[in-house]
């Protein structure tokens, strides 16, 4: 499974749009690229998932240049409850998982 | 989306004792389910996989003695903690996904707490 590398932390106020990088210089044609978003004390929730160019669902958007060597996950407008940390996967995941976890983007939306 | 259930939410036991964590896929039968484990400010650590019908694959560093993992029906995994100490105090989490589908559906967590 390709290893990823993303910002520890970033911080947002209400309205804005926020962009979360990821590299994943190893990652292998098979692989997908897939975004968690986790709250305090909850377990990791599905937010969009990806191969190529470009993936919107009613939640987020994902970009992947034609390398695929980084994607960035985009959240249009963040609220107060955006505020979580979110993890970027790479891999071929069969009946969900396994999965593993990088150190995540820990995001905090002010008001 | 698919629902996967743990219970219970949070445990408190006494240092020696042994716990029972259960993690139900409530609408989707699942030969395999994963366990993780998370410290505080940390990431998630993948611990073992639960195969229905066989015995469950740990990851290098995991005891199997000491988490022991049954996964007796397609709807069920659970994972014992045994003799448990105080550094076994951390938040516990099991996924599943649905046949094919690559997203992995998360329970909800155990918030394990050894006394």
């Amino acid at each position: 499974l390709a290893k990823t590398t993303q910002p520890i932390s970033m911080d947002s106020y209400e309205g804005q749009e926020v962009n979360i990088t990821c590299s994943h210089n190893n990652i292998a044609t098979n692989d997908y690229i897939t975004w968690y978003q986790q709250f305090p004390s909850q377990g990791p929730r599905f937010i969009i998932q990806g191969y190529k160019t470009k993936v919107t669902n009613e939640v987020a958007s994902l970009f992947i240049p034609a390398d695929r060597k980084s994607s960035t996950l985009s959240l249009p407008r963040v609220s107060l409850s955006d505020t979580a940390v979110y993890y970027c996967l790479v891999g071929r995941y069969n009946q969900g998982g396994k999965l593993i976890f990088g150190q995540g983007t820990e995001l905090s939306v002010k008001p | 989306g698919a629902v996967v259930s743990q219970h219970p939410s949070w445990v408190i036991c006494k240092s020696g004792t042994s716990v029972k964590i259960e993690c139900r896929s409530l609408d989707f039968q699942a030969t395999t389910m994963f366990w993780y484990r998370q410290f505080p400010k940390q990431s998630l650590m993948l611990m073992a996989t639960s195969n229905e019908g066989s015995k469950a694959t740990y990851e290098q560093g995991v005891e199997k003695d000491k988490f022991l993992i049954n996964h007796a029906s397609l709807t069920l995994s659970t994972l014992t903690v045994t003799s448990a100490h105080p550094e076994d105090s951390s938040f516990y989490i099991c996924s599943a996904g649905q046949g094919g589908n690559t997203e992995a559906f998360f329970g909800q967590g155990t918030r394990l707490t050894v006394v």
